[in-house]
């Protein structure tokens, strides 16, 4: 059984770009959530997908947007990319909506913007 | 709006005491609480959890308890070991909500 996998596990990106990140769920799991984590900070809630459908979005602008694949793998797509963008972006995979216990987390992509 | 919060950034603790970490929230509507523990280059990992149902819950080492009327959860670890020394979140979600709302995580060095 595979954890919770993110690529790339680093990025450098100047404003205005556009970046795609990549979670791979652990085996089995239906639902990602997507989360930015702001140095200092605890993790925010960005969105959550469940079985390829957008089930909940936090207080994002639309520039943040996803997508879930049948295979249960996710992307992080982030528009026009902006200086508070910079942030360590994490991905947790679970069996089912509220399963918040066995919820694993990924490493984390950690993105600069310049 | 930090619903959910963490006011001490650090905490240092010898090795063998007790470790009591703080959260306090202010939606009185969360049901559900965690705690989850970080170490560098690691994603968070779950420790343990408590439903508003209950005033504490206990595993192993680590012990949560909930005071609901002071909106108030702690952790506590005993007894502290060094493999402990890592960036510890609490987390609280609303019935039915998808998102878990984090606090701003304290540090916590276990001194030998």
């Amino acid at each position: 059984e595979t954890g919770v996998t993110q690529s790339p596990t680093h990025l450098i990106k100047t404003r205005g770009q556009q970046v795609t990140l990549r979670c791979s769920s652990q085996s089995g799991h239906n639902t990602v959530s997507w989360y930015q984590q702001a140095l200092g900070q605890g993790p925010q809630f960005i969105f959550q997908y469940y079985r390829e459908e957008e089930n909940g979005r936090g207080n994002f602008p639309p520039r943040f947007s996803g997508l879930q694949f049948p295979n249960y793998s996710s992307e992080l797509n982030v528009n026009a990319l902006e200086l508070d963008d910079s942030a360590l972006y994490l991905c947790a995979s679970s069996l089912g909506r509220f399963r918040w216990d066995e919820q694993f987390f990924g490493p984390g992509t950690r993105l600069t913007v310049l | 709006d930090q619903q959910v919060k963490q006011n001490s950034p650090s905490l240092s603790v010898q090795e063998g005491r007790i470790s009591i970490l703080n959260c306090d929230y202010t939606n009185s509507m969360f049901d559900y609480f965690l705690w989850y523990k970080k170490y560098p280059a690691e994603g968070p990992t779950f420790l343990i959890s408590i439903s508003s149902i209950k005033d504490k819950n206990e595993d192993g080492r680590f012990t949560v308890f909930l005071n609901k009327s002071a909106k108030h959860l702690s952790l506590h670890i005993v007894p502290s070991q060094p493999g402990d020394s890592a960036v510890y979140f609490c987390a609280a979600s609303l019935q039915g909500a998808q998102k878990l709302v984090f606090g701003q995580g304290t540090r916590l060095t276990i001194n030998p």
